[in-house]
């Protein structure tokens, strides 16, 4: 069974900082990887996916990396703001099916930029 | 396209009472999957369906939850005679076949007192 692990679970750091957020996941043979942000109360929001033959993707201050063989993304965000803050779920998906092998997510890493 | 809609955002019931989710999943996704979040955890997967037809169901939906897709379109999640274990946020997800990421909605989030 497919299991993500993301450390750390919180992180506070002042604003303007780069940052990685870790993500491993204990089953190497992936589909893709998909990165979300969930903001208080609210649904997720993609950020990046990552198909499992990518190494890495990137969106304007994001950066995300994949190692498939040895079960590790991160995240890596650029001159961090207030804005950014925010909780951050790493979900791999094991086939091309939606079941409940489909996606599984992580705990989250819980993000707050101080200003 | 307005993306995957949920309503309602929120729902406060009384024990024992059902309650009816719905979710409108993005025009063109033929995929369709409710998941359940408690707080400080990720999402857990509860079901999927593709098209119409319900394709796989997760243990944690006992015999009190129900979902369905007419005709492959929007989705409804029932829970009959609500616990407070239920309380939660419920979130719904769309997806197209293949090699493609999930587009998650706002959630609907579900308080049992």
């Amino acid at each position: 069974k497919q299991e993500v692990t993301q450390i750390p679970a919180a992180l506070s750091v002042p604003e303007g900082e780069n940052l990685v957020l870790n993500c491993s996941f204990t089953d190497s043979a992936i589909y893709n990887l998909q990165w979300f942000r969930q903001d208080p109360g609210k649904g997720l929001t993609s950020l990046l996916l990552i198909q499992s033959s990518q190494r890495e993707q990137t969106s304007g201050r994001l950066n995300a990396s994949l190692d498939k063989s040895s079960g590790r993304s991160t995240l890596y965000i650029a001159a961090s703001q207030p804005g950014d803050s925010a909780t951050y779920l790493c979900a791999v998906h094991m086939y091309s099916g939606g079941g409940a092998d489909g996606l599984t997510f992580g705990k989250g890493t819980h993000l707050i930029i101080q200003p | 396209d307005t993306g995957v809609s949920q309503d309602p955002r929120h729902k406060i019931t009384k024990r024992g009472q059902n309650v009816t989710f719905r979710c409108d999943p993005i025009s063109e996704h033929n995929r369709l999957y409710w998941y359940r979040q408690t707080l400080g955890q990720g999402p857990e997967f509860l079901t999927y369906f593709q098209n119409e037809a319900q394709l796989e169901k997760s243990r944690l939906l006992s015999d009190r939850f129900s979902a369905e897709r007419p005709k492959g379109s929007f989705s409804t999640l029932e829970i009959q005679r609500t616990e407070q274990g239920d309380s939660a946020m419920y979130l719904c997800a769309s997806s197209r076949q293949g090699a493609h990421g999930y587009t998650f909605g706002s959630g609907t989030r579900l308080t049992v007192v």
